[in-house]
């Protein structure tokens, strides 16, 4: 069965330190997908990024960074130089197909908090 | 465009009770679907939609009904409330199901 695993349930950070949330998922689809969402305080869904399992280049948005390895079933994202405004819940996501579509699953989430 | 909205934002119901969250989108999107926060749970889907008149069940479908009548309206009902269904709903419509989902702000439902 499809999962995902974010094994960092918490993380404090000082602002200006890089920081990096984990994500392992498994699969025994051959196409997928892999989602981040951030979720701040105010409590929306904020969709961040959006990978399919074909392209396994590193991605730079910002202060924002990807690295998906298929060999290690990882997903990670990277902020460099943290600010305040980024302490919220960081979601992880794998699209799962079945007879009837595709559903996303959703890993646990890891709580950001950033203090300056 | 509104994007996704949801009604009502806060919902407090008796055990027994029925009720239905409104979900609607304007993007002309096909899939839909709904999911429930709840703490140190992540997001867990509940039902979803891959256009009008078609629907199937998530990971947590029991005690929610759905239908899709229109590609605009995605309804989640809730059958007899319980207090295990008190939790956070979020509705959220893509593209299509490959796409990234936009979600809507939410309903905080407290089932007493």
């Amino acid at each position: 069965a499809q999962k995902v695993t974010q094994a960092q349930t918490e993380i404090s950070v000082v602002e200006k330190e890089d920081v990096t949330l984990d994500c392992v998922y498994e699969t025994r689809d051959t196409t997928y997908y892999l989602f981040w969402y951030k979720q701040p305080p105010s409590g929306e869904l904020v969709f961040l990024i959006r990978r399919n399992s074909f392209d396994e280049q590193n991605e730079i948005s910002g202060r924002y960074s990807w690295n998906f390895q298929k060999s290690t079933s990882s997903f990670n994202f990277t902020i460099t130089a943290s600010q305040v405004v980024d302490s919220a819940v960081y979601f992880c996501a794998l699209s799962e197909f079945n007879q009837a579509g595709t559903a996303l699953i959703f890993g646990k989430g890891t709580t950001l908090s950033v203090s300056s | 465009n509104a994007g996704v909205t949801q009604t009502p934002k806060f919902q407090v119901l008796k055990t027994g009770q029925s009720m239905t969250l409104q979900c609607a989108q304007d993007m002309n999107h096909e899939y839909m679907s709904w999911y429930r926060q709840d703490p140190g749970m992540g997001l867990r889907l509940i039902h979803y939609s891959v256009g009008a008149g078609i629907t199937d069940q998530g990971e947590v479908p029991n005690g929610y009904n759905v239908s899709r009548s229109t590609t605009e309206d995605f309804p989640l009902r809730l059958l007899s409330a319980a207090p295990s269904q008190t939790s956070v709903y979020f509705c959220a419509s893509s593209y299509s199901q490959d796409y990234e989902q936009y979600f809507g702000p939410g309903t905080r439902l407290t089932v007493t």
